[in-house]
């Protein structure tokens, strides 16, 4: 059985910019939702995708937009990049799409922001 | 004000030395509560969910335990491969009806030999 995915591991990007961070879910989910943890925080909710729609989404700015393909992989996209949006980037997939599921967490991309 | 308070923020035990961390809630329509487990550089992995008052749930030296408005999980005779940052997670439903998946800040569990 395939865990989660993410890539890249790590990114250093400026203000300003904007970045695409990727996600496989595991084998078998067709949920995917998308995490941010800042360094001693839990994890936030940002949102999720299914049927490749958005199904719930947490406090963040339009700015944080999402995709979902055909094969479940998901994609975050973040623009116009902000010093606090230095964290932990999670993705998670579960079997079925709400909270009910328990979400299967990959290793997270680590982005900084200079 | 905080759906979802975790303590203590760090705790300390030597190998053997067994002890319980807390996670509190002020939700209401509660659906259920995650318990989860994080070590350093890595993604959350899934220990338990609870769906009601009463209920537990065991793996190996940790046993999860469900009240109204507050969960525990116990560590027996702990060993420092259990070191790690414990999160819990409520999922309940809004009065607007929307689903809400909320994290407590953890528990920085360290073990030491």
């Amino acid at each position: 059985e395939t865990g989660v995915t993410q890539s890249p591991t790590h990114l250093i990007k400026t203000r300003g910019q904007q970045v695409t961070l990727r996600c496989s879910s595991q084998s078998g989910h067709n949920t995917v939702s998308w995490y941010q943890q800042a360094l001693g925080q839990g994890p936030q909710f940002i949102f999720q995708y299914y049927r490749e729609e958005e199904n719930g989404r947490g406090n963040f700015p339009p700015r944080f937009s999402g995709l979902q393909f055909p094969n479940y992989s998901s994609e975050l996209n973040v623009n116009a990049l902000e010093l606090d949006d230095s964290a932990l980037y999670l993705c998670a997939s579960s079997l079925a799409p709400g909270a009910t599921q328990p979400q299967h967490f990959g290793d997270g991309t680590r982005l900084s922001i200079l | 004000e905080d759906q979802v308070t975790q303590s203590p923020e760090a705790l300390r035990l030597q190998e053997g030395e067994s002890s319980s961390l807390n996670c509190s809630y002020t939700v209401s329509g509660l659906r259920g509560l995650f318990w989860y487990r994080q070590d350093p550089g890595k993604g959350p992995e899934f220990l338990f969910t609870l769906y009601s008052a009463g209920e537990e749930k065991e793996k190996e030296r940790l046993k999860a335990t469900l009240t109204k408005k507050e969960s525990f999980l116990h560590i027996t005779a702990p060993k420092p491969e259990d070191s790690a940052t414990y999160l819990c997670a409520v999922h309940w439903v809004s009065q607007g009806g929307s689903e809400k998946l909320v994290f407590g800040k953890g528990t920085k569990l360290t073990v030491n030999p």
